[in-house]
């Protein structure tokens, strides 16, 4: 069965700490890897992954993906209190046409000042 | 350019009735993806359509169904609602659904079943 994997399921740190989020994937026949941020409803598009070890850079968050180890982590350096979000990650299985993804749980991101 | 819009925002039912859920994608987007989320279960796929056409489909049963119009609108329906039908109902747009489009999320409707 399919699955994505997000770790910690929760995450509590002070402005100005650097985060990593972590995403393991198995999915049938790969095709992508893309990462959300959800503040209170619609998730927001971050980045999608496709190829291994190639980092995609936006401000402060980066993302790179391990498809030799199934795995995608996301940085946020020097964090701050607009970054508490839910962060999903997602992957989109080649062997489905058009847009299904099979989302992770979420990483609860808090962010005190 | 209007985001995609989501109608009703909220809605509370009652077991064993049913239910229409609306989706506006963005101008131009043919494609049109539901997803459920729920605290157990996080997102889940539903359906996408395309063109009038349902071309994907996730692990859901019968009672959920979709459609698509020629203007791109797409309603769902649940019939015979139950208690773990209680849930944000998401809908996506992305231009034609291909691989490296970014799919974008409309504000979702709260299902609450009672």
């Amino acid at each position: 069965e399919d699955k994505v994997v997000q770790s910690p399921l929760s995450l509590v740190v002070h402005e100005g700490d650097t985060v990593t989020l972590n995403c393991s994937y198995e999915v049938t026949n790969f095709r992508s890897l893309l990462w959300y941020k959800q503040e209170k409803k619609a998730p927001t598009f971050l980045f999608m992954l496709t190829s291994s070890g190639i980092e995609k850079k936006s401000g402060r968050l980066s993302s790179i993906l391990d498809k030799k180890e199934l795995f995608s982590i996301l940085n946020i350096t020097a964090t701050q209190t607009g970054d508490s979000a839910v962060y999903l990650c997602a992957v989109g299985p080649a062997n489905q046409a058009g847009t299904a993804l099979i989302f992770g749980k979420g990483t609860t991101l808090s962010v005190s000042s | 350019k209007a985001g995609v819009t989501q109608t009703p925002r909220y809605l509370i039912k009652t077991r064993g009735q049913q239910v229409t859920l609306s989706c506006s994608p963005i101008s131009g987007h043919r494609s049109v993806s539901w997803y459920q989320q729920t605290p157990g279960q996080g997102l889940q796929f539903l359906f996408e359509y395309f063109s009038e056409t349902q071309r994907n489909k996730g692990n859901f049963p019968g009672r959920f169904s979709g459609r698509q119009f020629s203007n791109s609108r797409s309603e769902m329906n649940v019939s015979t609602l139950e208690l773990g039908d209680s849930a944000l109902y998401l809908c996506a747009s992305s231009l034609r659904g291909y691989f490296g489009e970014t799919q974008y999320f409309g504000p979702g409707t709260r299902l609450l079943v009672l």
